[in-house]
């Protein structure tokens, strides 16, 4: 089946450590995208790529990174320089045409222990 | 400008009942406006989309409209069940070659009761 896995499910961080959020997709998407949704809060755009080798900052970038090395892949890694990091983390990808629509992974949970 | 305002925040309909969640934008280069539906601990799915060169769209129970000139959209719930309590957001963007920057208004979170 097709569709955007991203793993793991739960994430724990401890203070001055880097993690790393995988998202792999098998809908042959051009484009990726990373969002960080928090209670109350609409979904805000992290990072983004439009094609391999090639990524944009978002509305809220400070304190994370990613990389896209491989079309399927599009990993971010939120740095000890975040200083909010919990919340629920949440990949997308889409076609590169018009209006395609965006679709979603399940997410990654990330909290602070 | 580039806000999307969603309210209300919650909403608690019964069984039957039509919800009907509202959504305001100020930037008028926005010229597609997708709703999603979120289930705790899943991603959001698209549920339906719009542009503004149409008033109305149905897809099943779910119904869009939209009012260009006040800037407003909204989306309802036909006939609604139990199984559509989720989390709802409305999103904008506007056509970007290569790119859909989606803006998102903040959600509404629907119960249905039995």
């Amino acid at each position: 089946d097709g569709g955007i896995t991203q793993s793991p499910k739960y994430l724990f961080r401890k203070e001055g450590q880097n993690v790393t959020l995988s998202c792999e997709q098998n809908l042959n998407h051009d484009a990726m995208y990373w969002y960080r949704q928090d209670p109350g809060q609409g979904l805000r755009l992290i990072y983004y790529s439009q094609i391999v080798n090639d990524f944009q900052k978002g509305d809220i970038a400070e304190g994370y990174s990613v990389s896209r090395e491989k079309k399927e892949s599009f990993p971010l890694t939120v740095t000890s320089a975040q200083k909010n990091p919990t919340a629920f983390y949440l990949c997308a990808s889409s076609f590169s045409t018009g209006h395609a629509p965006q679709h979603f992974g399940d997410g990654t949970r990330l909290s602070i222990l | 400008q580039q806000q999307v305002k969603q309210s209300p925040q919650s909403l608690i309909v019964q069984k039957g009942g039509i919800p009907i969640i509202n959504c305001a934008y100020e930037n008028t280069a926005f010229d597609y406006f997708p709703w999603y539906q979120q289930f705790p601990g899943k991603g959001p799915a698209l549920l339906i989309a719009i542009r503004p060169d149409v008033s109305e769209k149905k897809e099943g129970r779910f119904t869009i409209s939209f009012n260009k000139s006040a800037k407003q959209f909204s989306l309802h719930i036909m006939d609604s069940q139990p199984g559509d309590s989720a989390t709802y957001f409305c999103a904008a963007t506007k056509r970007n070659t290569g790119f859909q920057k989606l803006v998102f208004g903040t959600g509404t979170r629907l119960l249905v009761s039995p």
